[in-house]
């Protein structure tokens, strides 16, 4: 078992509609949760974090962490062209170390 | 304006030469990271430093390495020994004082193919 997974394959969305993404991680001990955006060619960059249980609302992202369950999810509500990028989940591991831990991504194509 | 610099942003290597990718930061950050990509994966830690003189292997270290004589350097250099060097190396730091944030700082990225 992977230590973080986003199994979706490619997400197509309207332009306007919400785009929803899931990750799930396998260390029940893991403490911190992450959404990197990362367009094209680019560097990955932190548009989301979150530390408890329950919803954190930025904008237009939604990120919910649910701890019993092992899964962490991102919302981008009103999905714009510029949303259209690969979304990489990542876990903190070790504690006091730093360490992420990164899904695959999965790519989010916004349709206008 | 403070950042991390990579360079080169590509690279060609025949097989079975040795490589050095540059990472310099102006952020007076202590942890620095090397990170590799492949098409449609996620980031993989080769190399990790949370101070000068100290580094840690990762989770794919094998065929790679690297020093840290400075703070401001972390150099990662590709051996003979990877056997599948071609990929998108991304190399980040992390703020002083941020805990357990996460919030990575990254490159550019150097993209090396081997030939």
């Amino acid at each position: 078992q992977k230590e973080v997974e986003q199994n979706s394959g490619p997400l197509s969305v309207p332009e306007g509609a919400i785009a929803s993404l899931n990750c799930t991680y396998s260390d029940r001990g893991s403490q911190s949760f992450f959404w990197y955006r990362q367009y094209s060619g680019k560097s990955p960059e932190l548009i989301m974090s979150i530390y408890s249980n329950g919803d954190k609302e930025d904008g237009r992202f939604t990120a919910q962490l649910n701890k019993a369950s092992q899964y962490v999810s991102l919302l981008i509500r009103d999905s714009q062209p510029s949303d259209s990028a690969t979304y990489l989940c990542a876990v903190l591991r070790y504690y006091g170390n730093n360490r992420l831990a990164f899904g695959k991504g999965n790519q989010v194509v916004v349709i206008p | 304006d403070g950042g991390i610099t990579q360079s080169p942003k590509y690279l060609f290597r025949k097989e079975g030469q040795n490589v050095t990718l540059s990472c310099e930061q102006n952020l007076n950050h202590d942890a620095m990271y090397w990170y590799r990509q492949d098409p449609g994966q996620g980031l993989r830690l080769i190399y990790y430093s949370q101070i000068v003189n100290d580094f840690q292997k990762g989770d794919i270290a094998e065929g790679y390495s690297v020093s840290r004589e400075k703070k401001e350097s972390f150099p990662l250099t590709v051996t003979s020994a990877q056997k599948n060097p071609t990929a998108f190396y991304l190399c980040a730091s992390l703020p002083p004082g941020s805990g357990n944030t996460g919030e990575l700082f990254f490159g550019e990225g150097s993209r090396l193919t081997v030939l």
